[in-house]
């Protein structure tokens, strides 16, 4: 399939182990927050959602969190499996309507 | 239930063409979102419909130009075409145009001027 990120910068990490990938967004007037997760050849797969008024948000193996004072965002992922190589990115929502805007992206590449 | 699909999943043009990429939403979602996502790079907003009617628009020429229908579906024309737009084209639903609701993709039509 089509590569994706092809100059992104890369999150190299173990099977098993816990990543983190982390994310500046542009706005601090940005409301709503979403993680995207592309693999090659498709689209990107919702992950994870939080809202500003929120520090942190528990999914199934991953965590948000958000710091609005710095303008940052990271996206945990425990116990790191092979599946979960892709390109994440991170996008913000600039005041009420549903206009998304992307960040540059990270690849994570997980060895075995 | 199905997600969004879009068609066709690849194309090939020639400058100066003319293109319709198609693209159907979430089931249950009104509103429709078209990115375009340059190799490498992250999605950027094109246009957005609801309610059959442009809501909001990024930074594209009129060149990119859409349709909503009564189903909620819609279409994304691009005239005139240029090397420049060869990209993913990813069309995103959601419930509602205001708010935050997530904004679910499709898996794109890689469009290819040569």
């Amino acid at each position: 399939g089509e590569s994706v990120g092809l100059h992104l910068p890369t999150l190299s990490v173990q099977e098993g182990d816990n990543s983190i990938i982390n994310c500046a967004y542009s706005n601090s007037a940005s409301d709503y927050f979403i993680w995207y997760k592309q693999e090659s050849g498709k689209g990107p797969q919702f992950i994870i959602d939080i809202r500003s008024n929120m520090d942190k948000r528990q999914g199934q193996r991953v965590t948000v969190l958000l710091n609005k004072t710095v303008k940052h965002l990271s996206l945990q992922i425990a116990a790191t499996q092979p599946g979960d190589s892709a390109v994440y990115f991170c996008a913000e929502n600039q005041g009420g309507y549903n206009k998304l805007i992307f960040g540059a992206g990270t690849r994570l590449a997980v060895h075995p | 239930d199905a997600g969004v699909t879009q068609s066709p999943t690849h194309l090939i043009k020639t400058r100066g063409q003319q293109v319709t990429l198609r693209c159907s939403p979430k089931s249950g979602h009104d509103t429709v979102s078209w990115y375009q996502q340059a190799l490498g790079q992250g999605p950027q907003f094109i246009f957005q419909y609801y309610e059959e009617e442009e809501r909001q628009r990024g930074n594209f020429p009129d060149r990119f130009s859409g349709h909503q229908f009564p189903n909620y579906s819609s279409e994304l024309n691009v005239n005139a075409l240029l090397l420049g737009d060869s990209a993913l084209y990813l069309c995103a639903s959601s419930l509602g145009h205001w708010g935050n609701q997530p904004q679910h993709f499709g898996d794109g039509t890689r469009l290819s001027i040569l």
